[in-house]
């Protein structure tokens, strides 16, 4: 069964503190893994897609990288428009192929 | 461009009651799902189109769930008999392609389901 677990669960920084959230996952075939933010009662905004371990992609203050294991979300002097619930997902090759399987998410709060 | 659309944006039901709910994809785009997300949580699949068939539902929890998409555009959730544990939100989520890999699904607001 593919399992994605996120940590921290909860991360508060201060206004231009980087840091990194984590994504790990098991799956049986990775067909590809989405970084998406969820701000409160709305939708998961969708913000990148990785597929081969060591790619890398960036936006603004946000870069996401991928292992064959885990993927990071680096966040680079993040501002609090910046905070946010990270929500990262996978996507299998076989079963289920069409669906995301989520994470619970890390809760990011920055503050001035 | 518009985005997915839901409604209603917020359902308030007595358990029993039956529930329809709506979604609107972006326009043109072949695949539709829908996910359940509980508070705290990530959301979880329950079913996904493609045009019009519905071709897994693997994630409904019950027979009380049912899902259409009849001409491939707009899609109905439909919970019947509804419980207290059916309360969560329901996200739906589209797609351009058929293709599985590395193209992403587009999110709507969500519909916020409380059942008394």
């Amino acid at each position: 069964e593919d399992q994605v677990t996120q940590s921290p669960e909860a991360l508060r920084l201060q206004e231009g503190e980087s840091s990194s959230l984590n994504c790990s996952y098991t799956v049986s075939g990775l067909r590809g893994l989405f970084w998406y933010r969820q701000d409160p009662g709305k939708g998961p905004e969708f913000l990148f897609t990785l597929y081969s371990a060591g790619e890398e992609k960036e936006k603004e203050r946000l870069k996401a990288t991928l292992t064959k294991k885990e993927s990071f979300l680096h966040i680079t002097a993040p501002k609090p428009e910046d905070s946010a619930t990270y929500l990262c997902a996978v996507q299998a090759i076989t079963g289920g192929g069409n669906k995301l399987t989520f994470g619970t998410g890390t809760q990011l709060k920055v503050e001035l | 461009g518009a985005g997915v659309s839901q409604s209603p944006r917020y359902k308030v039901a007595k358990r029993g009651q039956d529930v329809a709910l709506r979604c609107d994809p972006i326009s043109g785009h072949v695949s539709l799902f829908w996910y359940q997300q509980a508070l705290g949580q990530g959301p979880e699949f329950l079913t996904y189109f493609q045009n019009e068939a519905q071709l897994d539902k693997s994630g409904l929890p019950s027979d009380r769930f049912f899902a259409e998409r009849p001409e491939g555009s707009v899609s109905t959730l439909k919970i019947q008999r509804t419980q207290q544990e059916d309360s969560a939100v329901y996200l739906c989520a589209s797609r351009h392609t058929a293709e599985q890999g590395q193209v992403p699904q587009y999110f709507g607001p969500g519909t916020r389901l409380l059942v008394l």
